[in-house]
């Protein structure tokens, strides 16, 4: 079974613009939840989707918003970004088992 | 607020040597303690607890919860240079959400 897959691997953007990450879950895993990662905040859960709607939500402000499609991938938007957005984003997907979750390599997102 | 905290930072050992890392969480409506570890990017997943006092094990690795103290520790018997990596734990609330530490760095030095 192909694992978790995201795309970009890697990115560089300026103050200002916006950006779009992409996850592709595990086959049959209807659940896909992002993070941020940074060394001093270590893992911070932004939010959950299952079947194309967003279960849970952590404590991050408007610009970060995400969806879900009938295929379970799910992208991740990041709108008017700031120096403090960079960071390597993880999404994870899981099935029935949610503390299973099996995670992907990332996107490592610099904001210049 | 919900927190997690981890300790030690880091940790710098030599193989064979016995290592444990500790985690106490806060978080409201608990439902579980996750450990995982993370060597380059994805993190994968160690173990989950969710009863106190009973050891969770799986080869040189073990896990215990208490949750009257709201701690967890993972220990690692005979380290072997493949253990080097940081080790993340979570607690997870009833809405499934997860609350992460910063993560304990441990260097096993042949």
């Amino acid at each position: 079974k192909a694992g978790v897959t995201q795309t970009p691997r890697y990115l560089i953007k300026t103050r200002g613009q916006q950006v779009t990450l992409s996850c592709s879950p595990i086959s049959g895993h209807r659940s896909v939840s992002w993070y941020q990662q940074t060394p001093g905040q270590g893992l911070q859960f932004l939010f959950e989707y299952f079947s194309e709607t967003q279960r849970n939500k952590g404590n991050f402000p408007g610009r970060f918003s995400g969806r879900q499609f009938s295929n379970s991938r799910s992208e991740m938007n990041v709108s008017t970004l700031e120096l403090g957005d960079s960071a390597l984003y993880l999404c994870a997907s899981s099935t029935d088992r949610p503390w299973e979750q099996y995670f992907g390599p990332g996107t490592r997102l610099t904001v210049t | 607020e919900d927190k997690v905290v981890q300790s030690p930072l880091s940790l710098v050992v030599h193989e064979g040597d016995t290592v444990t890392l500790n985690c106490s969480y806060e978080v409201t409506n608990f439902r579980s303690l996750l450990w995982y570890k993370q060597e380059k990017k994805a993190p994968t997943f160690l173990f989950m607890l969710t009863s106190s006092g009973i050891e969770k094990k799986s080869g040189r690795l073990s896990s215990i919860l208490d949750k009257k103290e709201l701690f967890s520790i993972l220990n690692i018997t005979a380290t072997q240079t493949g253990d080097s990596a940081v080790y993340l734990c979570a607690a997870q609330n009833t809405g499934n959400q997860f609350y992460f530490g910063t993560g304990t760095s441990l260097t096993v030095i042949p």
